[in-house]
């Protein structure tokens, strides 16, 4: 089994359209949780960190649930621009920082 | 955006070239960390280093050698590359390097590497 595992996609949804995908992790002792994108060819860029207690920043809301060990990303009212690989990323330690693979979402007019 | 920058973006080097990367961070981070991204791959963290001193090596050939002089500056030495270290090597930095949300990590565009 992967320390993290994530729905490669693709998603394909129209704009205006809620998307949810979720990323689960092994290790019960992991840490901090946070959602990247990543374009095309571009670097990662931070998204937003995962809280507890759960976190809301806009359009995009972040859950975790350590009892299942699964974070989540939702993502309302889609716009084009939102079309990217959404990475989700599990810190355990300073040598255990484990990205997944990767969920690609892709927005049509 | 110029947080975090690498030297140079495109790089092509024969497998008995000696080459190095660069990466400068003007966010005032004490963390500075090596990832490789291979096509169809995850990211993989290489070498985590902290207030120039290195914290973790993640099982990576002696072929890649890093070097952190100070606390702004990362460089990835690289010599008798084979054709598999082939990627995209990309350079990070975060507040801490400990976790939490210091752990925030911001990266470099990335130098795309190609061993002939």
């Amino acid at each position: 089994r992967k320390e993290v595992e994530q729905d490669p996609g693709p998603f394909n949804v129209p704009e205006g359209a809620t998307v949810a995908f979720n990323c689960t992790y092994s290790n019960s002792a992991s840490q901090s949780f946070f959602w990247y994108r990543q374009d095309c060819r571009k670097e990662p860029k931070l998204l937003m960190s995962v809280y507890s207690s759960g976190n809301e920043d806009g359009r995009f809301t972040a859950q975790l649930n350590r009892a299942s060990q699964y974070i989540s990303l939702l993502i309302r009212d889609s716009k084009l621009s939102d079309s990217a690989t959404y990475l989700c990323v599990v810190f355990s330690s300073a040598s255990k920082i484990i990205f997944g693979s990767g969920t690609r979402l892709s927005i049509r007019p | 955006e110029t947080g975090v920058t690498q030297t140079p973006r495109h790089l092509v080097m024969g497998m008995t070239n000696k080459k190095s990367l660069k990466c400068e961070q003007h966010l005032g981070h004490n963390a500075m960390y090596w990832y490789k991204q291979s096509a169809k791959k995850p990211l993989e963290l290489m070498f985590v280093y902290s207030l120039e001193e290195r914290v973790e090596n993640n099982s990576v050939p002696s072929r890649f050698s890093p070097e952190c002089p100070n606390s702004s500056h990362l460089f990835l030495h690289l010599h008798t590359l084979q054709p598999e270290d082939s990627a995209l090597y990309l350079c990070a930095s975060s507040q801490d390097w400990r976790g939490g949300l210091q752990n925030e990590q911001y990266f470099g565009p990335g130098t795309r590497l190609t061993v002939t």
